[in-house]
């Protein structure tokens, strides 16, 4: 059974500070994606990235695969109230989706 | 618009009922998924399908069930066999073609009185 394992599990931090999520997965795969959730919403898709060494930017986050490492960062910059949600990676498998457990991310002023 | 939605936005059933959750998309999208999120919670996949009058069961089946008799149409029914049905659904779509980036529908909330 493929695995997606994310860390951390729960994250909360200043605004203006860095930090990265990180998604693990146990299958070979060339295809991650990258979705955020607000709380008591639908899930809306931030990153596609679609081959080994892609890296995608959109504002203060910033997405990269590592698929030898099976590796996937979801890199935020000066962390702003905004960005508070919960962020989820997903790779798929013969049209099959595998979500991880998701990071709740909290931006405290 | 292209999109999927969802019906009703929240349903509350009464243990023992069958209650059917609505899915539609206009994205002319092959694939369509149903998973459940429970609170804190990541998804978990029920039912999929990629073709019409074809679906798979995912990891959670039990107690569901679904029909796919149209492109556009994906719905699911929660039966009295689902012990736990209190969740919140998720009804998704993509193409099979090219790359798959998984589009879903706002969700609904059921609550099992």
């Amino acid at each position: 059974e493929l695995k997606v394992e994310q860390n951390p599990l729960f994250l909360s931090m200043q605004e203006g500070k860095n930090y990265t999520i990180y998604c693990n997965y146990s299958t070979t795969s060339d295809r991650l994606y990258w979705y955020r959730q607000d709380p008591g919403k639908s899930l809306e898709s931030l990153f596609v990235l679609l081959s080994n060494g892609a890296v995608k930017q959109e504002g203060r986050l910033m997405a990269s695969l590592d698929t030898k490492a099976r590796l996937s960062t979801l890199h935020i910059t000066a962390a702003v109230h905004d960005l508070s949600a919960t962020y989820f990676c997903a790779v798929d498998n013969s049209n099959q989706f595998y979500f991880g457990t998701g990071t709740s991310l909290t931006v405290i002023p | 618009d292209g999109g999927i939605t969802q019906s009703p936005k929240y349903l509350f059933r009464k243990e023992g009922q069958n209650v059917t959750l609505s899915c539609e998309q206009n994205l002319n999208h092959d694939a369509m998924y149903w998973y459940r999120q429970d609170p804190g919670q990541g998804l978990r996949l029920i039912y999929y399908s990629q073709i019409v009058n074809d679906f798979q069961k995912g990891d959670i089946a039990e107690g569901y069930s679904v029909s796919r008799e149209k492109k556009e149409s994906f719905p699911l029914t929660v039966t009295s066999a689902q012990k736990n049905p209190t969740a919140f659904y998720l009804c998704a779509s993509n193409s099979i073609i090219g790359y798959n980036e998984q589009f879903f529908g706002p969700g609904t909330r059921l609550t099992v009185l």
